[in-house]
């Protein structure tokens, strides 16, 4: 079956980097997601990795590692606001139309 | 434009009775989805729509749940003969197509609970 590990939570200072891991098992592979969700939000879309290597957008970058089955989203310069839940994803290859989320990363920033 | 809603927002309904959840997805969106999240919880695929179709329903919880999907844009959900276990926020996605999968919209939810 497919299965992704992320870390439930992570703390983190104003201003600070922060990088949430995601490891995945799955019998095939198409891509790495992540998505944000505040508390009582709905989730957002912020990036997705294909291929091997970093994707920049802004302060968020994501960063993804075929070969190793992993993949990470960096949080620079940290802001209060970031503080939500992050989700990794990727999709089921017995179902096209289906993604698997992990369970997602609490991240708090503290002034 | 407009982004992906959802009604009711809220659902508070007694044990045993149907419910319906209504998505309108963004307009353009050939590719419709149903998640379900429980408190704390990641999301739970349920199904999904390439159009009308949906081609894999064995996401669906139990018998007790349908979905529909009309004209290619609005979904609905249904529970029925709910139970307690079914109290959870039903969210709704789109994105261009199949191949899309990737980067899907999320509506806002609905908030069910099953007295």
């Amino acid at each position: 079956g497919q299965s992704l590990e992320q870390p439930s939570e992570v703390t983190a200072v104003e201003g600070a980097i922060v990088q949430i891991n995601c490891t995945y098992q799955t019998s095939g592979f198409y891509g790495l997601s992540w998505y944000q969700q505040h508390d009582g939000g709905a989730p957002t879309f912020l990036s997705y990795n294909a291929l091997d290597g970093l994707e920049e957008t802004g302060r968020f970058s994501s960063f993804l590692s075929r070969s190793d089955s992993y993949g990470y989203l960096l949080l620079q310069e940290l802001q209060m606001k970031d503080s939500a839940s992050y989700f990794c994803a990727v999709r089921d290859p017995g179902n096209t139309g289906k993604l698997i989320f992990g369970q997602g990363t609490t991240l708090q920033v503290k002034p | 434009g407009a982004g992906v809603s959802q009604s009711p927002s809220n659902k508070v309904t007694e044990k045993g009775k149907d419910v319906e959840l209504r998505c309108d997805p963004i307009s353009g969106h050939t590719a419709l989805y149903w998640y379900r999240q429980s408190l704390g919880q990641g999301l739970e695929f349920l199904i999904y729509f390439q159009g009308n179709s949906a081609p894999d329903k064995s996401g669906l919880p139990s018998d007790r749940f349908s979905a529909e999907r009309t004209g290619g844009s609005v979904s609905t959900l249904t529970i029925q003969r709910t139970q307690q276990e079914d109290s959870a926020v039903y969210l709704c996605a789109s994105s261009l197509g199949e191949t899309a999968i990737y980067e899907q919209y999320f509506g806002p939810g609905t908030r069910l609970t099953v007295t």
